[in-house]
């Protein structure tokens, strides 16, 4: 699997778009992007995942440019409760199993 | 509710007391896993299974066994735990197709003196 880096830490205002982003120059094109957080020492969560075109739920935006080198997650109004670790992890296509790689991720801390 | 269940959530022992933590997941998912979280290290697999009666190894898979007799459980067994293995631990399961992410477990903090 691809190797991914994000900026270790990061602050954010609450109320305000959080742009989380993530290089991932080596990935193949099988590979998908997924994003997870981890709220203090709490069990990892899902987010989202994407091959190419970008993506919405409810929790948050992934948006894969087009080389698909990077990519950016955007949480669109953050609240304190999105202080957390966030993951980026690059991994084959979803109907595989196989391990998820964490990296360090990015330390988001949401200010009042 | 969908979940992974572990128990217990914090557990203190002595050096060479056989431990077993346990990993319940009420989703009929086919993958189930072990991981291990440190400071500086991340999160680090140690076993995983892909089903029932199949198990493989992980990163760091030493002083660790695992069964997976039932779809739903996959207990961690520590048969001579030593104070390395200080750590807090995860469980997690997906299904096989449709993958959208893992569900992990609300974790399990060791604690080998």
């Amino acid at each position: 699997d691809a190797k991914t880096t994000q900026p270790p830490s990061m602050d954010c205002a609450e109320g305000r778009a959080a742009n989380l982003p993530c290089n991932h120059s080596t990935i193949s094109g099988n590979e998908y992007v997924y994003w997870y957080r981890q709220i203090h020492s709490q069990g990892p969560q899902y987010i989202i995942h994407g091959l190419k075109n970008n993506e919405t739920n409810e929790m948050a935006s992934l948006i894969i440019t087009e080389d698909r080198k990077s990519s950016t997650l955007i949480l669109p109004h953050a609240t304190l409760r999105d202080t957390a670790v966030y993951y980026c992890i690059v991994r084959v296509a979803p109907d595989s199993w196989g391990k998820l790689q964490f990296g360090a991720g990015t330390q988001v801390v949401v200010t009042p | 509710e969908a979940q992974v269940t572990q128990n217990p959530r914090y557990l203190i022992t002595v050096t060479g007391k056989k431990l077993t933590v346990t990993c319940s997941q009420n989703m009929n998912h086919e993958y189930m896993s072990w991981y291990r979280q440190d400071p500086g290290l991340g999160l680090r697999q140690i076993y995983y299974s892909m089903n029932v009666e199949v198990t493989d190894k992980g990163d760091v898979p030493e002083g660790y066994k695992v069964s997976r007799k039932e779809k739903r459980n996959f207990p961690l067994i520590l048969e001579s735990p030593s104070p390395n293995q200080t750590s807090l631990y995860f469980c997690a399961s997906s299904p096989q197709t449709g993958w959208r992410g893992y569900t992990f477990g609300s974790g399990t903090r060791l604690t080998v003196v």
